[in-house]
């Protein structure tokens, strides 16, 4: 089992709605949890962070976070064709330990004009 | 906003040769890391270093080694390249005290 799941999609929403991205993570003692926007050949963009239970919110994004559940979750409204990217999921380990990013496979998102 | 710089931007070798890449944080940042990333895959860990010493290590090969110099630049080098190791190599940096990493444009690395 992959430290770091996300459904792989693709998922694909019309311009203008909500676009749900989903992650779960393996280690409980996990700190840190970050999204990532990544265009095709291109590097990844650190798009929301949070280290807290519940809401984050930042212009379009809303990054949500249920340590009890083990999930992760970014929502993006109001979604644009630029936002068409995979996002990747990437969480730190535990307090103390090393401070690498795990990521997850990735999201692919296509929004439709 | 200045950004994590990384030279070269691509890169062609062949088999067994060596090469070596470039990392430039972002001014301040304290913390280096390099990750790679195969073709449709995830970026895998290599290797981390904070204040100039090595911090972490991740599924590097012993091929590679890595360091940070004084001025806080890091360079990645590769020997007896073989064809796996064509990828995406990025270079990303946090700052001092703080988990969020950044990460620079990548060196492409293609090993004929």
């Amino acid at each position: 089992q992959k430290e770091v799941e996300q459904n792989s999609g693709p998922l694909s929403v019309p311009e203008g709605a909500i676009a749900s991205l989903n992650c779960t993570y393996s280690d409980r003692g996990s700190q840190s949890f970050f999204w990532y926007r990544q265009y095709s050949g291109k590097s990844p963009e650190l798009i929301m962070f949070i280290y807290s239970n519940g809401d984050k919110e930042d212009g379009r994004f809303t990054a949500q976070l249920n340590k009890a559940s083990q999930y992760v979750s970014l929502l993006i409204r109001d979604s644009q064709p630029s936002d068409s990217a995979t996002y990747l999921c990437a969480v730190i380990g535990p307090s103390g330990s090393a401070r690498q990013l795990t990521f997850g496979s990735g999201t692919q998102l296509t929004v439709l004009p | 906003a200045a950004g994590v710089i990384q030279s070269p931007r691509h890169l062609i070798k062949e088999k067994r040769e060596t090469a070596t890449l470039k990392c430039y944080p972002i001014p301040r940042h304290d913390t280096v890391y390099w990750y790679q990333q195969g073709p449709g895959q995830d970026p895998q860990f290599l290797i981390s270093f904070y204040e100039k010493m090595q911090s972490d290590k991740g599924s590097i090969p012993d091929r590679f080694s890595a360091q940070q110099f004084s001025d806080y630049h890091s360079e990645l080098n590769m020997s007896s390249l073989e064809l796996g190791d064509s990828a995406l190599y990025f270079c990303a940096s946090s700052p001092r005290g703080n988990n969020e990493q950044f990460f620079g444009p990548g060196t492409r690395l293609t090993v004929l």
